[in-house]
């Protein structure tokens, strides 16, 4: 199994440009979302899906839009960059556990800065 | 909303030292999880706890999760410079499966 896998790695952007950040996992996980990290604010939920065809905001939803027309892929589209949105994104996956959360997998990250 | 809330932010300590960090939650969580982000890196899977009161150990490390289930605090014995990083707990209220992180605790360790 690959796990969590995200592309791109490193992404420079301009104010205004816009651009999807993929995310794929082959472990048949039901949950997936996306988070952002920002020095000293820790992970920040953005969107989620509780299985293909449904989404949900998380935290800090505006200027994301996401999708998830397959259980494999939860792409995050950044509709017009600004410079607010240089981060960290991290992009996680969980199987649907009954009574409790199983483990969060979460791919290696894609480093974007806005200029 | 829920918060966790995760003191301290930075810890540094001298290799062989203690270090705990601690996690409060604003309302009751059903489990609570923690996760190691080495530097540069992604957030790793540690533990998680259920019970109220429950006490789990990795070799140094301790975890243990409040009688209330609204705190939790991690605890490694005898630092090495392997344990550098952030640590992060992550809490799950009752019908929610998605964690809400903590801000992470770095953890610097000096040879």
């Amino acid at each position: 199994n690959a796990g969590v896998t995200q592309t791109p790695k490193f992404q420079v952007l301009k104010t205004g440009q816009s651009m999807t950040l993929q995310c794929a996992q082959d472990m048949n996980h039901e949950y997936m979302s996306w988070y952002r990290q920002d020095p000293g604010m820790g992970l920040r939920l953005i969107h989620y899906s509780v299985g293909a065809g449904i989404t949900d905001q998380g935290e800090v939803p505006n200027g994301y839009n996401v999708s998830r027309s397959t259980t494999e892929d939860f792409p995050l589209r950044l509709l017009s960059a600004a410079p607010s949105q240089t981060s960290v994104y991290f992009c996680a996956s969980s199987y649907r556990g009954t009574l409790s959360t199983d483990t969060q997998y979460f791919g290696p990250g894609t480093r974007l800065t806005v200029l | 909303g829920q918060q966790v809330m995760q003191i301290p932010q930075y810890q540094h300590v001298q290799e062989g030292e203690d270090f705990t960090t601690y996690c409060n939650s604003s309302t009751t969580l059903s489990n609570i999880q923690w996760y190691k982000q080495r530097p540069g890196g992604h957030p790793v899977f540690l533990i998680q706890l259920v019970k109220s009161g429950e006490v789990k150990k990795q070799k140094r490390l301790t975890f243990q999760f409040g009688e209330a289930k609204k705190n939790s605090s991690l605890h490694i014995t005898a630092t090495q410079t392997t344990d550098v990083g952030t640590y992060f707990c992550a809490g799950i209220t009752g019908g929610s499966y998605i964690p809400t992180f903590g801000r992470g605790t770095s953890l610097i360790v000096h040879p």
